[in-house]
């Protein structure tokens, strides 16, 4: 596709609940990036994909949240029961390479925990 | 560890002014430094990226910054601000020294530039 896209682009759910969250980077894009933005905290890194490497977990903020990349493509990001405070943005971006920094970011989804 | 300072949240400045968005960073060895804008109810875009060489770097939109190792700093600058220049900007870094596996950009918190008419 043109761009990265991400879906779906709004999610309300209650507590306690899972949700998953997609991102499909750009085509030929190797690197895959999740970044959590809230209001007042600017953007939080979460994960981080290149190609067949093992990916950096580091920014995970519990083993509530996982990721997993597919064939190197589609990524889903899931929160297992959900609490309000994970109440956020989550945005994807993707680059050529780890040697690019130049990041092609999605429009988000809008995570609502009630 | 790496990290970024933005000390302003907001900046205001009247439309054909200079501006200045600030900017500090932490790293321990050489930093890739960047600018990154987020025009309301659109994603991040990529703005310029200082990586070595010149520092006066150019970017989109008649924007510049300036990277000061002295001073730790990476401002983004513009000569004659516009309205449609109001939006949300994001400085990041990453190390050069980073380790095996850890390819990841470290945003600030974002400052929000309102120019007015």
């Amino acid at each position: 596709g043109a761009g990265v896209s991400q879906s779906p682009s709004n999610k309300v759910t209650e507590k306690g609940k899972d949700v998953e969250l997609r991102c499909d980077p750009i085509s030929g894009h190797t690197a895959l990036y999740w970044y959590r933005q809230s209001l007042g905290q600017g953007l939080e890194f979460l994960i981080y994909f290149q190609g067949n490497s093992a990916p950096d977990k580091s920014g995970l903020p519990s083993d509530r949240f996982s990721a997993e990349r597919t064939g190197g493509s589609v990524s889903t990001l899931t929160i297992q029961r959900t609490q309000q405070e994970d109440s956020a943005v989550y945005l994807c971006a993707s680059s050529l390479g780890i040697y690019n920094e130049k990041l092609f970011f999605g429009s988000g989804t809008q995570l609502s925990v009630l | 560890a790496q990290s970024v300072a933005q000390p302003e949240d907001q900046v205001n400045v009247a439309e054909g002014n200079p501006l200045t968005v600030k900017c500090t960073y932490s790293v321990s060895g050489n930093p890739y430094l960047f600018w990154y804008v987020q025009y309301p109810n659109r994603g991040l875009q990529f703005l310029l990226k200082y990586i070595t060489g010149d520092n006066l770097v150019k970017g989109s939109y008649g924007f510049e910054a300036e990277f000061n190792k002295s001073q730790t700093s990476f401002h983004l600058k513009k000569p004659s601000a516009l309205v449609s220049d109001s939006a949300l900007y994001f400085c990041a870094v990453r190390d050069m020294m980073t380790g095996a596996g850890s390819y990841q950009l470290t945003f600030g918190k974002g400052t929000k530039l309102s120019v007015i008419p």
